[in-house]
């Protein structure tokens, strides 16, 4: 079974500086991978996703994250946070085949002190 | 485009009561799916449709919960009887197919359930 690990509840950083989230994966092959984030009260907006290719994903809102296959990691950075980044993220992963079964890591919750 | 629409936004009800969740995917969307987010945690699958069928319910608590997707559009989610436990997010997602880029999988505002 596939597993999503986000090993980070919370996370506070300080307007202006980098950020990076954590995410591993537990699956034998390549999956497919994306960051989400939900602002309160919000459903699930899609940041970036991972198929193939090139390992590192830009997204939207100035998000980029990198997949390293030999850590199976697709750790989520922004190198200036704004206070309006503050949300909770979500690592989620799919088997790369016809099954696919969108699995949700916990989530960490990023706050932004002014 | 218009996006996954959801109702009804929130829902208060006492436990043992029944509920009903709607769910409109995007035009097209041959995949649907519906997650239950409890507070503090990531989305759990409950149930994902391929058309009008099952592809996967194995989460989902059969004896008090049931989900539809009459003609392969809209989809309707069911609690009876509902838990104290069943407060959540209830969100609805929708994507072409299954399978390659065909994967990536759009969201609704989701439905706020508390049960009392």
């Amino acid at each position: 079974a596939q597993s999503v690990t986000q090993p980070d509840i919370h996370i506070t950083v300080s307007e202006g500086a980098s950020l990076e989230l954590r995410c591993n994966y537990s699956y034998g092959a390549t999956p497919y991978l994306f960051w989400y984030v939900q602002s309160p009260g919000q459903g699930l907006q899609l940041l970036l996703k991972y198929f193939s290719g090139d390992t590192l994903v830009q997204g939207i809102k100035g998000f980029e994250a990198e997949f390293k296959r030999s850590q199976s990691s697709f750790n989520l950075r922004k190198p200036s946070v704004h206070w309006s980044d503050a949300a909770e993220y979500f690592c989620a992963v799919v088997r790369g085949n016809a099954g696919n079964m969108l699995t949700f890591g916990g989530g960490t919750r990023l706050m932004v002190k002014p | 485009e218009a996006g996954v629409a959801q109702s009804p936004r929130y829902k208060i009800i006492e436990k043992r009561q029944s509920v009903a969740f709607w769910c409109n995917p995007i035009s097209g969307h041959a995949t649907l799916y519906w997650y239950q987010q409890i507070l503090g945690q990531g989305p759990k699958l409950l149930i994902q449709f391929q058309n009008n069928g099952v592809v996967d319910d194995s989460q989902l608590p059969k004896d008090r919960f049931s989900a539809e997707r009459l003609k392969g559009v809209d989809s309707t989610l069911k609690i009876q009887p509902a838990k104290l436990e069943d407060s959540a997010v209830y969100l609805c997602a929708s994507s072409w197919g299954r399978g390659g880029r065909r994967t990536e999988a759009f969201f609704g505002q989701g439905t706020r359930l508390t049960v009392v």
